[in-house]
């Protein structure tokens, strides 16, 4: 079986305040790590994604993920959040099929 | 614009009718890809179409179906809808299925059933 596993549900941050998210995957084989994020009222967008090599990944808008092989996870950080990062969060592992967590919510305060 | 078009944006059914979705995926791609998102979920694999077959599929019951033509667009067909089937459907598309290659997601059609 293959499923993702995604820590928080709704995180509310300050302006400039680091981030972290939290991803946790099960899956007996290789596998291919995303991070995805939907903001308000649009569709979702590719934040970053791992295949293979150096396990800390850098994305877009100043996301990076590191993935931890021994731990099955796939952390988001961002040094200092802005107003602009408030959006849903998905983690997505692909082994044999694509996997969605069930999303956190941020929502960073001015 | 992530150039994946989906219609009808939104759709209000009701329990025991059928439901035909359309995709139009970005130019270029040739897999399809139909996921079932419902509020404060996560989207959830239904089936993947490529080469006009499908090729993966999800856990779910075989009311829905799908097809591809041969320009790669793509319809999800749910029949005998159930209240539960309320949520939004996105279709996502990508060249030669996954590896390697970036996904492109659209906006997806609400579907309420009442």
């Amino acid at each position: 079986a293959q499923s993702v596993s995604q820590h928080n549900h709704h995180v509310i941050l300050s302006e400039a305040a680091s981030l972290e998210l939290g991803c946790n995957y099960s899956y007996g084989g290789t596998v291919n790590l995303f991070w995805y994020v939907q903001y308000p009222g649009q569709h979702l967008q590719l934040l970053l994604k791992y295949f293979s090599g150096d396990p800390l990944v850098k994305g877009i808008k100043g996301f990076e993920a590191e993935f931890i092989k021994s731990k099955f996870s796939f952390n988001l950080r961002k040094p200092s959040v802005q107003w602009s990062d408030t959006a849903e969060y998905f983690c997505a592992v692909e082994g044999y099929k694509l996997s969605f967590g069930a999303g956190t919510t941020v929502t960073v305060r001015a | 614009d992530a150039g994946v078009t989906q219609s009808p944006t939104h759709l209000i059914k009701t329990r025991g009718q059928q439901v035909t979705l359309r995709c139009s995926p970005k130019s270029g791609h040739d897999t399809v890809s139909w996921y079932q998102q419902a509020l404060g979920q996560g989207p959830q694999f239904i089936f993947q179409y490529y080469e006009e077959e499908e090729r993966q599929r999800g856990n779910f019951p075989d009311r829905f179906s799908g097809h591809q033509f041969p320009n790669y667009s793509s319809e999800l067909n749910v029949n005998a809808l159930l209240l539960g089937d309320s949520a939004l459907y996105l279709c996502a598309s990508t060249l030669g299925g996954y590896s390697g290659n970036t996904i492109y997601f659209g906006e997806g059609s609400w579907l309420t059933v009442v």
